[in-house]
This record gives C-alpha cells, structure tokens and sequence, in this order.
C-alpha cells in the first residue's frame, strides 16, 4: 500500500514555464488537499476537492489551478511559474474531509527561477 | 484574522518531558490537531482535540481549553529520535486547517 504518492521529488523550472505537480492516493480518501509549506510560515492550502468532480479554493488559489477527474488523482498546475512560487509542495488526503484527519505526501520541492 | 502562535524552537534533554504551547484564534472552531514532521518529510499525525481536556496517547498527551485558545503538546520521556518540528494547527469554520509556522524541537543527550 503506497498511500500517497507525488511527482517529481524536485523540480527546477524556470519563471514563465508551465508546471504540473502530480498527485494520487490508493487509499480511496474522498478529500484531497494542495498545501504549499515555506520556510518561517505554517502550511498554506491552495485547492482542495471534498469529492470527485468538484474543487474548491483555498487561502492562496493564485495562479494555481486544479482538476478531480477521478477519485484517485489530484493535479495542480501551475499555468506560468513565476519565483514566488518556489516552496514545497504537500499533497494531503482525508476519508471524507471535514474532521477527518489528514495523511500527507512526501512533497515536492520546487525552485523557480 | 485567523493566527496560530506556537514557539519557534525550544531545546530539551532526552529522558526528560516537554511542553509545546499553541494559542489559536480562527473563524470558527472544529477541533485543534497537532502534527510531527522530521526534516525533509511529510507532516504526520499525532492528535485530535476537539473537547476541552487531556487526551492521552502512549508518551505523547494533548490538551485544549476552548475558552482560551490554547493548546499543548506534552512529550514525555523524550527520545532522540523525537526531534523534529511540530505542527499546531486549528481547523475552522469552513473545515479548513490553519497552521501555525511549527515548533522545532531540538533534543540533546
């Protein structure tokens, strides 16, 4: 049982490129969640889906976007990468959301330059 | 606004105990969780208070007082391998969690 996976570990892009963080869990959760985690500051969320096919936005949505297709799978995308948007990046899943606790993935770090 | 104060780091010997504070202030309140997270991993789950008191789970305890915004983490018999940051964070009305910037706990021999 993987639990949740994501890809890539660590990225390099440069400001203006397109981006795709992937995200999928096996665990059959209903709610995911997009947190990004900077140095000094707590874990911000960006997009959660409490259920396949519906999103929602969270403290820091901009310039950010993402899909629920299914129930496994969580993308978010970053359309034109600028350098604020360097940090780690959490994917998170909850059975049901809510109170439900969160289980995180092992995060992507990424560097715009 | 919403805010979660929790000290930056704090510094303890092993086999002793320590206490890491939280004081939250959010729209809404639907429970505070406390999480660990080691250098360089994912934040893992420790607790779940939603009722004021003292819940208990092996040498870690967590304890809230609704009326005061506040929250501990007690760990008890510390080991080294108990260093790590840790994560307070206070879900709102809206089921969303905010999180405070986290606790790095530095454990000594």
């Amino acid at each position: 049982i993987a639990g949740i996976t994501q890809a890539p570990t660590s990225q390099i892009l440069a400001a203006g490129r397109r981006m795709t963080l992937r995200c999928t869990q096996d665990m059959r959760h209903n709610a995911m969640y997009w947190y990004r985690q900077d140095l000094g500051l707590g874990l911000r969320l960006i997009h959660y889906s409490n259920t396949a096919g519906t999103t929602g936005k969270g403290e820091v949505p901009d310039g950010y976007s993402v899909s629920r297709a299914n129930t496994d799978d969580f993308p978010l995308t970053l359309a034109s990468a600028v350098p604020s948007q360097t940090s780690v990046y959490f994917c998170a899943s909850a059975q049901a959301g809510g109170t439900d606790t969160q289980y995180f993935g092992p995060g992507t770090r990424l560097t715009v330059l | 606004g919403q805010n979660i104060d929790q000290p930056t780091e704090m510094t303890a010997t092993e086999g002793a105990i320590v206490q890491i504070n939280c004081t939250y202030q959010t729209s809404g309140f639907n429970g505070l969780f406390w999480y660990q997270q080691h250098a360089g991993e994912a934040p893992t789950f420790l607790s779940y208070n939603v009722l004021d008191g003292l819940e208990e789970k092996g040498r870690f305890s967590s304890f809230l007082s609704r009326s005061k915004g506040y929250s501990y983490l007690l760990l008890k018999e510390l080991q080294m391998k108990d260093s790590a940051s840790y994560l307070c964070a206070s879900m709102d009305s809206n089921y969303q969690l905010i999180w405070g910037a986290g606790t790095k706990l530095i454990i000594k021999p």
